[in-house]
């Protein structure tokens, strides 16, 4: 069991480009969650995966992030035409529906925004 | 909907004294609770969790957590603490169903030499 991964660890972008993240999760952990953390701030929820199916989605995710989980393993964070308000920690958790939900986390993709 | 208050943003206390951070969360329908702890640049470790039973909940490195309903009140103590924990401390609450964290907005503890 090597954890939760994420992937790339560090991304400095320029305002309106798209940047890209991916999340390894525990192998045979069913759900997959995305947080953003800001400074000095709390994560909060962004959407969650059982399996394949996204079945929550926050009002905090514009219509600029899109997230997938094509074959119920790992996901993709995308940010379009990216603004500085999206610098942030973004999180990635997984975890079996059979733990009553307890979460692991990922290292997290710090994203600057310039 | 659920909500999470942690009191105190920052915490100073001296090496090998005792500790408690304060979480207290709303809900109108049952909740699980969790401590998290996080250390510069990394993700969430899982300190301990509260699903059910015994309210009094053990978890790693000397931490333990007590689930108090009437006061809906999940406080975070540790007896004696030492430099390597300082961090900052989150405390979390889900429901059944989507099983997703809110969390409080984080205590600084800060151990002093």
């Amino acid at each position: 069991d090597t954890g939760v991964s994420q992937d790339p660890r560090h991304k400095i972008t320029k305002r309106g480009q798209n940047v890209t993240f991916r999340c390894d999760p525990i192998s045979e952990h069913n759900r997959l969650y995305w947080y953003r953390q800001t400074l000095g701030q709390g994560p909060e929820f962004l959407t969650y995966f059982q399996n394949e199916a996204q079945l929550e989605k926050s009002r905090l995710l514009s219509d600029r992030f899109s997230a997938e989980r094509p074959k119920g393993s790992f996901s993709t964070l995308e940010i379009q035409r990216t603004e500085q308000g999206d610098s942030a920690m973004y999180l990635c958790a997984s975890s079996l529906v059979s733990d009553i939900g307890t979460q692991y986390f990922g290292p997290g993709t710090r994203l600057l925004v310039l | 909907a659920q909500s999470v208050t942690q009191l105190d943003s920052q915490v100073p206390v001296f090496e090998e004294a005792p500790v408690e951070l304060r979480c207290n969360y709303s809900s109108s329908v049952s909740v699980y609770l969790f401590w998290y702890v996080q250390y510069p640049n990394q993700g969430l470790q899982l300190l301990l969790k509260y699903l059910s039973g015994s309210t009094l909940v053990k978890g790693i490195n000397g931490f333990e957590a007590e689930f108090n309903k009437s006061q809906t009140s999940f406080h975070l103590r540790k007896p004696s603490v030492h430099i390597s924990d300082t961090a900052e401390y989150f405390c979390a609450v889900s429901t059944s169903g989507t099983y997703k964290y809110i969390f409080g907005t984080g205590t600084r503890l800060k151990v002093l030499a």
